[in-house]
Order: C-alpha cells, then sequence, then structure tokens
C-alpha cells in the first residue's frame, strides 16, 4: 500500500465554521506534511510531523491547527478562515529526511472553498 | 534561504517534439532532488528521483532528468512527448538535513496532437 488517502475530497465552510482534513498513511512513515497549494502555484509547505511532533510551522496562522493523534493519521482543523485560504490541502508522508533515499508520497488533496 | 527555480513557466509543444525543462537550486550541501507531475485534476505523482550515483536517472513514461552539481541543475528531458504529457511539472529539492521539501515554481506543459 503506497497510498496517502485524504477526507474530505471536497470541502465548502463559511467562515465562522470548524471542520477538520483528514489524511492517513499506512506505509509507517514517521514523517508527514501538511501542504496548501493555491491555483497555478506550486504546493507550499505548512507544517511538518515528526515522530508525531510538529518539527516545523512555516508561520502559518493559528486558524490552521494540525493534529498528529498517531503515526498513521495527520488532521488539519479548520476554524474562522478567510476566502483567500481557498485552496488544495495536500498531505504527504515520507520515512523522514533523516533517513537516507526517502521520499515524500502526496495524497489526492483536499479542495477547500471558503465561503 | 534554499530556493528552486524552473526557468519555463509555460512550454507548449507538438506531438513528438524532443522536452527539457530546466531546474536550479540554491543551496551548497547535499540534496536529494525530485520531479513531480500533476496531470489536470489529479495528485502530485512522482516522475523521478535523484539521490547518489549515476547523475542521469530515468524515470516513469519515458522521462529522464540530469543532475549536473557544478552547475545547480537538474533538468527534465523526453526525447518524444505525446499528448498525455499535457501536465504540470514541478522540480522538488530535499537539501539534507532539512525535513522539508522545497518546490519550483511548476512548469504548465501542453502537448498540441
Amino acid at each position: 500500500d503506497t497510498e496517502v488517502t485524504q477526507t474530505p475530497k471536497h470541502l465548502v465552510m463559511g467562515m465562522t465554521n470548524k471542520k477538520s482534513l483528514k489524511c492517513e498513511q499506512h506505509m509507517g512513515h514517521r514523517a508527514m506534511y501538511w501542504y496548501k497549494q493555491k491555483a497555478k502555484k506550486p504546493p507550499e509547505l505548512m507544517f511538518v510531523y515528526s515522530y508525531e511532533k510538529l518539527s516545523i510551522n512555516e508561520s502559518v496562522p493559528s486558524r490552521f491547527s494540525p493534529e498528529c493523534p498517531n503515526s498513521s493519521l495527520l488532521n488539519l482543523h479548520l476554524h474562522a478562515l478567510q476566502p483567500e485560504d481557498s485552496a488544495l490541502y495536500l498531505c504527504a508522508s515520507s520515512q523522514g529526511w533523516d533517513e537516507a533515499n526517502t521520499e515524500a508520497f502526496f495524497g489526492q488533496g483536499t479542495r477547500l472553498t471558503v465561503v | 534561504a534554499q530556493s528552486v527555480s524552473q526557468h519555463n513557466h509555460h512550454v507548449i509543444l507538438s506531438e513528438a517534439a524532443s522536452l527539457e525543462l530546466g531546474c536550479n537550486y540554491s543551496y551548497g550541501g547535499t540534496v536529494n532532488l525530485f520531479w513531480y507531475v500533476q496531470y489536470p485534476g489529479q495528485h502530485l505523482q512522482l516522475l523521478l528521483k535523484y539521490f547518489s550515483g549515476d547523475p542521469l536517472v530515468k524515470g516513469i513514461k519515458g522521462f529522464e532528468a540530469e543532475f549536473i552539481k557544478s552547475k545547480f541543475s537538474f533538468n527534465l528531458r523526453k526525447p518524444s512527448v505525446q499528448w498525455s504529457d499535457t501536465a504540470e511539472y514541478f522540480c522538488a529539492v530535499n537539501p539534507e538535513g532539512y525535513n522539508k521539501l522545497i518546490f519550483g515554481a511548476g512548469t504548465r506543459l501542453a502537448v498540441h496532437p
């Protein structure tokens, strides 16, 4: 199984809503990532979890709150988002860049629209 | 700061034409290098990767890339493109010791039959 599964595939939410994005992998990877991709732009790193601990937060606003309940799951909790937060949110996993010859596997993403 | 530059933002080719997409990175140390492809409406897929060894690496679907360390480059090539290669191509770099993947801006390739 070389899949990273993200749910939901599409999400429309209001600016006062609270929602969560979910990501799951069963490859035994110990690093998991959230990226944000706006239309016609490259993915931008948001958060990195390494061994279930947050290791990188790329100055992401607090209305995005990541959570790693266990080594297979990664959540992104959303609250009070703005329309400009509408984007494709990608989850990825890897063995961990501290190991040699590692590569990242990406999920299909959640297309989020904030209205 | 580390960065990745892709020189061509939009490329338009006819089928059977040859392709070369440029990628340069700024980091003086050891790097792992990747090319990802994103077909319309689909997720990122790994085309090929370079970790060490032979600087000419072959990937899926007839793509190859050459790592030239002295030029900090990792250009993607394909001798003869097909209509189905229409997609966006991202070069990405993992600098050794950094727990992240840095993407270039992407190159949008359109292949006309």
